[in-house]
């Protein structure tokens, strides 16, 4: 079955600078979706990136990137000039292309970001 | 805007109650979710759907019943609450992975509170 590690619980990140939060998982798999969410306090929970594994460039969305590294099945994402507003718990989460369509998701990194 | 929604927001209810959790997409998604959060955060699947009359349970074993008999709308019932229930329930939803975006989208959740 695949899994999905978040190895660290909380980080903690001054405004203004930059934090990477790690991601490692399992699968036997070759064609598959890798996920960033984020869900701010009492708010909805909302994708923040998104990888295909057959890409081998990396995705970028704004301040937000990830090091995608296939082989050693890994999927940290990198947040450049923290806001505020990032703060939150982050998801990583695997799906398989096809077959059950489910979500695999780590357990989560709270990110608190000091002004 | 294509969205999705839960209500309630927040309920508390006493011990006995039967209460029904609503979640609707406008997005035509055929696949849909229920999660369960534990006070950590981690995110538990408890039912799914893959389109009209269809359910199957999750990994997390869940005394709550969910249906399917449209497209947009999945309640989720719990016949006789119990505090044993009080947690946060989101709902998703998802296109299929061969569409070529994949991801889920969810609601803002469920508070639920049995005293």
């Amino acid at each position: 079955a695949q899994t999905v590690t978040q190895s660290q619980p909380e980080m903690s990140v001054q405004e203004a600078e930059t934090v990477t939060l790690s991601c490692t998982y399992d699968t036997s798999e070759s064609d598959y979706y890798l996920f960033w969410y984020k869900q701010p306090p009492s708010r909805q929970m909302i994708l923040v990136i998104r990888q295909e594994a057959y890409k081998q460039q990396n995705a970028t969305e704004n301040r937000f990137s990830v090091n995608f590294q296939k082989a050693a099945k890994s999927f940290s994402l990198k947040i450049s000039d923290s806001q505020l507003g990032d703060a939150a718990m982050y998801f990583c989460a695997y799906l398989p292309q096809g077959g059950s369509e489910k979500l695999v998701f780590g357990k989560g990194t709270k990110l608190t970001v000091n002004p | 805007e294509a969205d999705i929604y839960q209500t309630p927001r927040y309920l508390v209810i006493g011990t006995g109650k039967k209460i029904t959790l609503e979640c609707s997409q406008t997005m035509g998604h055929d696949k849909m979710y229920w999660y369960q959060q534990d006070p950590g955060m981690e995110l538990h699947l408890i039912h799914y759907s893959y389109g009209v009359n269809s359910t199957e349970k999750g990994d997390l074993s869940s005394e709550s019943t969910v249906s399917r008999i449209r497209t947009e709308h999945f309640p989720l019932t719990l016949e006789s609450a119990r505090p044993s229930h009080t947690s946060q329930y989101l709902c998703a939803s998802s296109e299929y992975s061969w569409t070529g975006r994949g991801g889920y989208t969810f609601g803002s959740g469920t508070r639920l509170t049995v005293v």
